[in-house]
């Protein structure tokens, strides 16, 4: 089974820097997607990001991008130039071959200070 | 618009008294699915579906019931609720099976079982 980690549960950054969470996976796939969803207060899961694992290229998506190291099982998020609306639980999930759904992981609670 | 609309999006209830969570998606979506939300755990699937008809377990799927006997609809049933199924839940769908779908997810359920 697949697993995904994220090992900061905190991070907390000034407003207008860069911040960067992390994720790790686990699979013994080839092919698959990750993805960075965001929860603000509101409880609803936006999809920031996503990334196919045959693609070399990083994704990117206006302040938000990845770097997606498929050897190293990694895929992090990094926000520039931070605001106060990114403050909320950012969740990595990975979606493979199969019939079941999203593999999360515990999330990331991101703090912006103004 | 294109959503994922979840009912009740609050509830209180006592331990056994059956409770029914809605779920209906606009998009004529083939894939749907469930989701409980745990502090400290992330989202783990609790049920899904890849059509009319078709449902199979997730990782979490004691103590709940699931139907699809419309495409657009997928509601989570609890027979006899317990405390433990306290938790916050989505409904989600995508176009199709699939690692490349993006899934939408629904605002979300919080259910409390007293």
């Amino acid at each position: 089974a697949q697993t995904v980690t994220q090992s900061q549960p905190e991070m907390s950054v000034q407003e207008a820097e860069t911040v960067t969470l992390s994720c790790t996976y686990d699979t013994s796939e080839s092919d698959y997607y990750l993805f960075w969803y965001k929860q603000p207060p509101s409880r609803q899961m936006i999809l920031v990001i996503r990334q196919e694992a045959y693609k070399q290229q990083n994704a990117t998506e206006n302040r938000f991008s990845v770097n997606f190291q498929k050897a190293a099982k990694s895929f992090s998020l990094k926000i520039s130039d931070s605001q106060l609306g990114d403050a909320a639980m950012y969740f990595c999930a990975y979606s493979g071959g199969g019939a079941d759904g999203l593999t999360f992981g515990k999330g990331t609670h991101l703090i912006i200070q103004p | 618009e294109a959503q994922v609309t979840q009912n009740p999006r609050y509830l209180i209830t006592v331990t056994g008294k059956k409770l029914t969570v809605t779920c209906s998606q606009n998009m004529n979506h083939e894939y749907m699915s469930w989701y409980r939300q745990d502090p400290g755990l992330g989202l783990r699937q609790i049920y899904y579906s890849m059509n009319v008809e078709v449902t199979d377990k997730g990782d979490v799927p004691e103590g709940y019931k699931v139907s699809r006997k419309e495409k657009r609809n997928f509601p989570l049933i609890l027979e006899s609720p317990s405390p433990n199924q306290t938790s916050l839940y989505f409904c989600a769908s995508s176009l199709s099976q699939g690692s490349n779908q993006p899934q939408h997810f629904g605002d979300g359920t919080r259910l409390s079982i007293l």
